[in-house]
């Protein structure tokens, strides 16, 4: 029952540098999203995924590209990273989509860009 | 457009006491979800509560309580004889049925509670 995963955990990186950070979740849940946390900001939608290869942005989109082949994976690149995407990142599922039911989180993945 | 208000950044109480946190929402649905998570020092998300907005019936599950009061966009939640383990950011949140992304939840920037002892 490995749920959903994360990794790296944690990771640093230099600015310019390309970055992905994986996220795998073994439900078979049809909605998954990325967000990011930040200080003062609490958590913010970067993007969001209903299907395999459909995708959408959330608030926060600029400087990532998501990708979804495969229902379980969900994966988030920072194509060249900024000091500004140093944050923590969450990946969440979920089978119901509306609102109908809560987001179940990963760990997280820290991310640090010099 | 959706927002989640949590007025209080930290909160700081002794063991035993009771203590609110406190959340506002807008939203213009009139089907909407309203949720609390908890995030431990240790860093997860832990959903505490999911409420819909034709249910404005309080929840009460041990020492944690739920007021929901849409004629104040309220959602509060209160911890009854706080514990050193309670002591976490708790972020309150929002799901529109028809607004916004489908099914992503509005956080807010959350309330550091912090329980001494």
């Amino acid at each position: 029952d490995a749920g959903i995963t994360q990794s790296p955990r944690y990771k640093i990186t230099e600015t310019g540098r390309q970055v992905t950070l994986m996220c795998h979740q073994t439900w078979s849940h049809s909605y998954m999203f990325w967000y990011r946390q930040d200080l003062g900001h609490g958590l913010r939608l970067i993007y969001y995924s209903a299907a395999a290869d459909i995708t959408d942005k959330g608030e926060v989109p600029d400087g990532y590209v998501v990708s979804r082949s495969k229902t379980e994976n969900f994966p988030l690149t920072l194509e060249s990273a900024t000091r500004s995407q140093t944050s923590v990142y969450f990946c969440a599922s979920s089978p119901w989509g509306r609102g109908l039911g809560e987001l179940f989180f990963g760990e997280g993945s820290r991310l640090t860009v010099l | 457009a959706q927002k989640v208000t949590q007025a209080q950044t930290e909160i700081s109480v002794v063991e035993k006491e009771d203590v609110t946190l406190d959340c506002v929402y807008e939203t213009r649905d009139t089907t909407y979800y309203l949720f609390w998570y908890k995030q431990p020092p240790s860093g997860e998300l832990v959903f505490l509560i999911r409420r819909n907005s034709f249910d404005e019936q309080n929840e009460i599950s041990g020492r944690y309580s739920w007021n929901f009061q849409k004629s104040t966009s309220s959602f509060n939640f209160t911890i009854t004889a706080s514990q050193v383990v309670d002591s976490a950011v708790y972020f309150c949140a929002l799901s529109e049925e028809y607004g916004g992304s489908q099914g992503n939840l509005i956080f807010g920037k959350g309330t550091k509670l912090s329980v001494k002892p």
